[in-house]
């Protein structure tokens, strides 16, 4: 259990255009889900947080209007780059959680294959 | 602040030397430690949760334990296939996300 995929898994794209990218709960639903960026040899950075249904809470230093985060059910969650830069690529993965937290202790984050994005 | 540090940074074994890796953090209000394995190209993959001091969980080669100030993850007789990047992560003090350390990079040679 606790699957959580993700699509395209690469895609290259040219600079100015848009790219989206989805995150899928499989087996659970998801309250909420993040998403991450990393680049190589570096760890995972958080960029936002969405919670269903409502809007996502960005990270600081990360543009809301440059990454699109749109949690629209409780198993899929789309992140749209728009206008993407060659800065802009990146290997971004989601992840997902199962449950609001609880006072006893927090419940655990899946994440998916991530996406390996590059603007030309 | 809440900060999570794991060392070494890059660790090299032979098949069959067990070994451990460290994982130290400072946070408020401790609401789970997380470890997790991360192969090249792709995303984490859950390994283990532990929620109070003194908690051990093991998955075949792997033993994780706590204590109030850090984390070991115990791995015994590794073999090859066990090489990848181990990141722990901790969340605590009521907020949604995880506080992740840089990872420790291991490779195990036949």
């Amino acid at each position: 259990g606790a699957v959580v995929s993700q699509h395209p898994s690469r895609v290259i794209c040219k600079s100015g255009t848009s790219v989206k990218i989805e995150c899928r709960s499989l087996d659970f639903q998801a309250t909420t889900m993040f998403w991450y960026r990393q680049f190589p040899k570096q760890s995972l950075m958080l960029m936002a947080t969405s919670n269903e249904g409502s809007k996502a809470t960005y990270e600081q230093g990360v543009e809301k209007d440059k990454f699109l985060i749109n949690h629209a059910s409780l198993t899929l969650s789309t992140l749209t780059v728009t206008s993407a830069h060659p800065e802009d690529s990146s290997f971004y993965i989601c992840s997902a959680r199962d449950s609001p937290l609880r006072l006893a202790g927090g419940e655990t984050q899946y994440f998916g294959p991530g996406t390996r994005l590059l603007v030309l | 602040e809440d900060q999570v540090t794991q060392s070494p940074e890059a660790l090299r074994l032979q098949e069959g030397e067990s070994s451990s890796l460290n994982c130290s953090y400072t946070v408020s209000g401790l609401r789970g430690l997380f470890w997790y394995r991360q192969d090249p190209g792709k995303g984490p993959e859950f390994l283990f949760t532990l929620y109070s001091a003194g908690e051990e969980k093991e998955k075949e080669r792997l033993k994780a334990t706590l204590t109030k100030k850090e984390s070991f993850l115990h791995i015994t007789a590794p073999k090859p296939e066990d090489s990848a990047t181990y990141l722990c992560a901790v969340r605590g003090g009521g907020y949604n996300k995880l506080i992740f350390g840089a990872g420790t990079r291991l490779a195990v040679h036949p």
